[in-house]
């Protein structure tokens, strides 16, 4: 089941400068996509979402972009810090699915001081 | 700030053994939902819990896994007979409604690590 795909594993990049993580989803029934970070021994925590009738939602360094025709969503965190260090999980529900959120498989970023 | 909750923190058990995480949500939320995570891959959606009911569930959630809300607070998850493959990190999540808004966030807990011998 790939229905969340994050084809990149990691990311490394430097304080200061912009991150740049990228999701790719297969189901056209999505409507609802989320971000998660999640440090070692912690559960997901949420980070930002976006309703698919948005093509951009920002919450200070964090904006996430849907293009919905491409099924691709990003986040974009700037200004990198390093406290931003972390495993960032994509996700998606479905309109009368939300009970079920699919997640992607993550990928681990690497803001560097 | 209000948090879920879970214990234990890591549960070790023989093959063919029951073991029951348990969680406690946020107090006033009404949906409740179990992921796991085996080692190194993906958060997996295990099943959903409303109105005291299965709402949906996962090909993973099959007839050895159970949930109940067996008193106004605790959200449990049973695995009748544990298997190898079922070691991995299982994470309780709340939320207050559906997550179609970003006021029904899944609010998730710190996890339980289940390792099988």
């Amino acid at each position: 089941d790939q229905q969340v795909k994050q084809n990149s594993p990691s990311l490394s990049v430097q304080e200061g400068r912009i991150s740049i993580l990228n999701c790719d989803y297969t189901n056209s029934m999505f409507d609802y996509f989320l971000w998660y970070k999640k440090y070692p021994a912690e559960g997901p925590t949420f980070l930002i979402s976006i309703s698919s009738i948005k093509d951009k939602n920002e919450d200070g360094r964090f904006t996430v972009f849907l293009n919905k025709s491409a099924k691709h969503l990003s986040l974009h965190i700037v200004p990198s810090q390093p406290g931003d260090s972390a495993v960032y999980f994509c996700a998606a529900s479905a309109n009368g699915g939300g009970f079920k959120t699919i997640f992607g498989a993550g990928t681990r970023l690497f803001v560097k001081a | 700030e209000p948090e879920v909750t879970q214990t234990p923190s890591h549960q070790v058990t023989q093959m063919g053994q029951e073991v029951i995480l348990r969680c406690v949500p946020i107090s006033n939320h009404l949906y409740f939902y179990w992921y796991r995570q085996i080692l190194g891959q993906k958060v997996e959606f295990l099943v959903s819990f409303y109105n005291n009911e299965i709402s949906e569930k996962s090909e993973i959630f099959d007839d050895q896994f159970s949930v109940e809300r067996p008193d106004g607070s605790n959200f449990t998850l049973k695995i009748r007979s544990t298997k190898l493959e079922d070691s991995a990190m299982y994470f309780c999540a709340s939320s207050a409604g559906l997550a179609t808004s970003s006021t029904d966030t899944q609010y998730f807990g710190p996890g339980t690590r289940l390792t099988v011998l």
